[in-house]
């Protein structure tokens, strides 16, 4: 079963950040934060990956709370394109370690 | 860079018939990893390949899928005999072994079991 709870459905208007929330209160101390998005009919894509600290990347960036409880993905300026399903998945770190999907939440960016 | 391929992107088969799905990793990508999502779920992990030994196989139904990955690069999944609930996309990824585990999907195979 998946570690995280996220929103089944947000909307965000275009050009706003979106903010995409996930809880994970029972991450163990060497589990990373995982998010990937799947845009309709293309397979997943990795966004990005936390383990304490804020990430920021090209495409979003990361707010892992201090207790590591829950975590925010933020698109700074959504487009259309963004329009997915976003993961947030939480998994030991090395290949090994197994990403478990639940259902993510479907981010519908309007016009 | 080119991405993971997969083929055939589509497949119409009647139940109880077989069908194989078939993927080329990133070159140089050690870790090979086959999904399958059904309709509003999201992937589930089916079977994990290091190099060309199994790591994790675990959710395999091994009674009639099967997957190899010969020589470490390219890997086939097989269903034999399909049943109805077997209709999904087949996704297959690649990752390169690093300390965290980003993974490199292909496009999927949408598989329909009539």
């Amino acid at each position: 079963d998946a570690k995280t709870t996220q929103p089944p459905s947000m909307d965000c208007a275009e050009g706003r950040a979106a903010n995409l929330p996930c809880n994970h209160s029972t991450i163990s101390g060497n589990e990373y934060v995982y998010w990937y998005r799947q845009i309709h009919s293309q397979g997943p894509q990795y966004i990005i990956h936390g383990l304490k600290n804020n990430e920021t990347n090209e495409m979003a960036s990361l707010i892992i709370t201090e207790d590591r409880k829950s975590s925010t993905l933020i698109l700074p300026h959504a487009t259309l394109r963004d329009t997915a399903v976003y993961y947030c998945i939480v998994s030991g770190g090395g290949a090994t370690n197994k990403l478990i999907f639940g259902t993510g939440t479907l981010l519908a960016v309007q016009p | 860079e080119a991405g993971v391929a997969q083929s055939p992107r589509y497949k119409i088969i009647e139940k109880r018939q077989s069908v194989a799905f078939w993927c080329n990793p990133i070159s140089g990508h050690a870790t090979l990893y086959w999904y399958q999502q059904i309709l509003g779920q999201g992937p589930k992990l089916l079977i994990q390949f290091q190099n060309n030994g199994v790591v994790d196989d675990s959710q395999l139904p091994k009674d009639r899928f099967s997957a190899e990955r010969l020589k470490g690069v390219d890997s086939t999944l097989k269903i034999q005999p399909a049943k109805l609930e077997d209709s999904a996309v087949y996704l297959c990824a690649s990752g390169a072994g690093l300390s965290y585990n980003e993974q490199f999907f292909g496009p999927g195979t949408r598989l329909t079991v009539l």
